[in-house]
């Protein structure tokens, strides 16, 4: 089965600093892989994917996410980080079990804290 | 703009109570999803639903159950609520071809006393 490890469960950053949330992936097959954000008290919000192409992915709020083959890996990053930025982060990949059925298989979510 | 809601922000019920989540799309999507949402755990499916009338289970489907009798509505029943089930329970939807395009609801946190 596809699965994602985010090995931080907490990233503290200043404001203006770049940020990196990490993700790591492991897949059988070309990998589909995602960001969704979730803001306090609020559902999730999608914020970007790799499905194919560009290796540097943008997204919304002015994140983009590198796809690194070799390291099996899909960091999100933002060159300036602001407050509202805070939040709590998922990476997910594309599985397809025997049903045939494409879901999603979450990781387990990464704290981000940015201080004024 | 997509929509997904749910029926309550927050609910608590006492332990053996029968629970009724309910969750409405308006984007006529044909594919509807349950997860719960747990501190160092992330998001885990318990339920899918790929057209009406149709289910299939996730990955902890155990005490739960659910029901789609229209599109729109995915309903997730706790038919005996235990403590073990305390937490944040989240609905999504999405398109037929793409199901892993998903939009979520704002999420139900229930607390089982």
């Amino acid at each position: 089965a596809q699965s994602v490890a985010q090995p931080e469960d907490q990233v503290n950053v200043a404001e203006g600093n770049p940020l990196t949330v990490k993700c790591t992936y492991s897949v059988s097959g070309n990998p589909y892989l995602f960001w969704y954000v979730q803001y306090p008290n609020r559902g999730l919000q999608f914020l970007l994917k790799y499905i194919t192409g560009d290796n540097l992915v943008k997204g919304s709020y002015g994140f983009e996410a590198e796809f690194n083959k070799s390291q099996t890996s899909f960091h999100l990053k933002k060159p300036s980080a602001l407050v509202s930025d805070s939040a709590l982060y998922f990476c997910a990949v594309r599985d397809i079990p025997d049903t045939g059925f494409q879901k999603l298989v979450f990781g387990t979510g990464t704290r981000l804290l940015v201080s004024p | 703009d997509v929509k997904v809601t749910q029926s309550s922000r927050y609910l608590v019920k006492r332990t053996g109570e029968k629970v009724f989540l309910e969750c409405v799309q308006d984007m006529d999507h044909e594919n509807m999803f349950w997860y719960r949402q747990d501190p160092g755990l992330g998001l885990r499916l318990i339920y899918f639903s790929y057209d009406v009338k149709m289910k299939e289970k996730g990955d902890i489907p155990e005490g739960y159950s659910v029901s789609r009798e229209k599109k729109e509505r995915f309903s997730l029943i706790l038919e005996s609520a235990s403590t073990n089930q305390t937490s944040m329970y989240l609905c999504a939807s999405s398109p037929r071809m793409s199901s892993y395009e998903q939009y979520f609801g704002p999420g139900t946190r229930l607390t089982v006393t």
